[in-house]
């Protein structure tokens, strides 16, 4: 089972930060990592695809980048809006697995 | 716009069977894949099994002897058996579509539509 790590599991911002969380493979997963955000009370929604493709209808702040074992979501200016819980996601093998989440405070 | 909606008794008593249904609204539910996701209360997301349109599945092994993923196309759902619960099967439950992206051969696949999820407690 691939284990997928993300830092930090917690961090308090201000809006218009830019913020970046790290997503750690335990073996490579080439660019089969996806990132949602989930607000409390509701269902994960995709934010990026394939490590770094946008999902249709998401804000151009939000963006991911790497491959292998090292994972990035990044968003720029943040918003009150962007507060939430942030999960990673591998599609590579089964079965699949989740990061343990980043709470993002804002 | 593809919506899942998933359905069941809010309620098992220990031991019993979890049963429960995602309804696919919007599109059919042939020629994809459908994964059931769970995440207990306060704790991250677990994903337990997927169903492809080939007919095969393919199980967590944490919960494989358990668990039983199956589609009715005739009322565009699909259903999640999960059989001798414990309080550790409290939890949110949800369905999921899976797609194949386009920009890589073989296609990566990842979840887009979720549903709402269902809460399901066990207790006597």
């Amino acid at each position: 089972e691939i284990v997928l790590t993300q830092s930090p599991d917690f961090q308090s911002v201000t809006p218009k930060e830019k913020v970046t969380i790290t997503c750690r493979a335990s073996q490579s997963i080439g660019s089969s990592l996806h990132w949602y955000q989930q607000k409390p009370n509701q269902s994960p929604k995709l934010l990026i695809k394939s490590a770094s493709q946008s999902f249709s209808g998401v804000p151009s702040r939000f963006s991911g980048s790497g491959s292998g074992t090292e994972f990035t979501l990044t968003i720029n200016s943040l918003e009150a809006e962007d507060a939430a819980m942030y999960y990673c996601h591998q599609s590579s093998s089964l079965p699949y697995t989740f990061g343990q989440g980043t709470k993002l405070e804002i | 716009q593809v919506q899942l909606q998933e359905s069941g008794p809010g309620l098992v008593k220990p031991s019993e069977t979890l049963s429960l249904s995602c309804t696919v609204s919007g599109g059919s539910i042939v020629g994809y894949y459908w994964s059931w996701i769970r995440q207990p209360p306060g704790k991250g997301l677990e994903w337990i099994g997927i169903f492809y349109y080939s007919g095969r599945t393919n199980y967590n092994p944490s919960l494989k002897s358990r668990v039983t993923i199956s589609v009715d196309t005739s009322k565009n759902q699909f259903s999640l058996k999960l059989s001798s619960v414990t309080a550790a099967d409290t939890a949110v439950y949800y369905c999921a579509r899976e797609v194949p992206g386009t920009s890589t051969v073989p296609p990566i696949y990842y979840m887009d539509v979720w549903g709402k999820g269902t809460t399901v407690t066990v207790s006597s």
